[in-house]
């Protein structure tokens, strides 16, 4: 059974404080995926990783950054937390070519106040 | 700029119902196209897909139509149980690793 977890399920922050979110995957996939998830908006890519070291912004990569120093865990850092980035975090992986099916993890509710 | 759009936003179905959840894209490029089932508190998963070479696909009660010309596809769900009660995304992508795209997700809630 295919499995994607995430750290936290929910997270307080403050205004300006650093914040992590890990994602492990145990399929062993080239591709990890970092999404937020915003009602009315859907799922919007920030970063795309698709090797160890790789990375590729997405559509929204103002304000956050990502590490990958292992093929099953990507990292998505926000450097400065702020309130517009309160949201639901979800991370994927899948195979390679990017139309196989992506896995996701269960979501990061993060709240900044 | 959203490059799948979905409608409509929420739905309410009586069981036993047919639920329809339409989409639209406009890059050319693409040629898979996923819908995603997303229950309270979980992440998205996989429903159904299909690729441009069928206008159909069937599995069990869900159906996606496709309409390669019109650039749409639809979801529908024959005889919706209250457990089919979810968040659906479409999705479409392409060739790159990272150009999946996602609609912004329709709230279904079916009534008993």
């Amino acid at each position: 059974d295919v499995k994607v977890t995430q750290s936290s399920r929910y997270l307080v922050k403050r205004t300006g404080e650093k914040v992590f979110l890990e994602c492990v995957q145990d399929m062993d996939h080239e591709n990890m995926f970092w999404y937020r998830q915003d009602p009315g908006l859907g799922l919007r890519l920030i970063y795309f990783s698709y090797d160890v070291k790789m990375k590729e912004k997405g559509d929204i990569p103002e304000g956050y950054s990502v590490s990958r120093e292992k093929k099953e865990r990507f990292s998505l850092i926000l450097e400065s937390a702020s309130t517009n980035q309160t949201s639901m975090y979800l991370c994927a992986s899948n195979p390679p070519p990017g139309r196989e099916t992506q896995y996701f993890g269960p979501g990061t509710r993060l709240l900044v106040l | 700029q959203q490059q799948v759009k979905q409608s409509p936003q929420s739905l309410i179905v009586q069981k036993g119902g047919i639920s329809i959840i339409n989409c639209a894209y406009e890059n050319t490029a693409f040629d898979y196209f996923p819908w995603y089932q997303q229950f309270p508190g979980k992440g998205p998963a996989l429903l159904i897909a299909i690729r441009p070479d069928v206008s159909e696909k069937k599995e069990g009660r869900f159906t996606i139509s496709f309409n390669k010309s019109a650039k749409q596809f639809s979801l529908h769900i024959m005889d919706s149980q209250p457990g089919d009660s979810a968040t659906y995304f479409c999705a479409a992508s392409g060739d790159n690793n990272n150009d999946m795209r996602f609609g912004a997700g329709t709230r279904l809630t079916v009534k008993p």
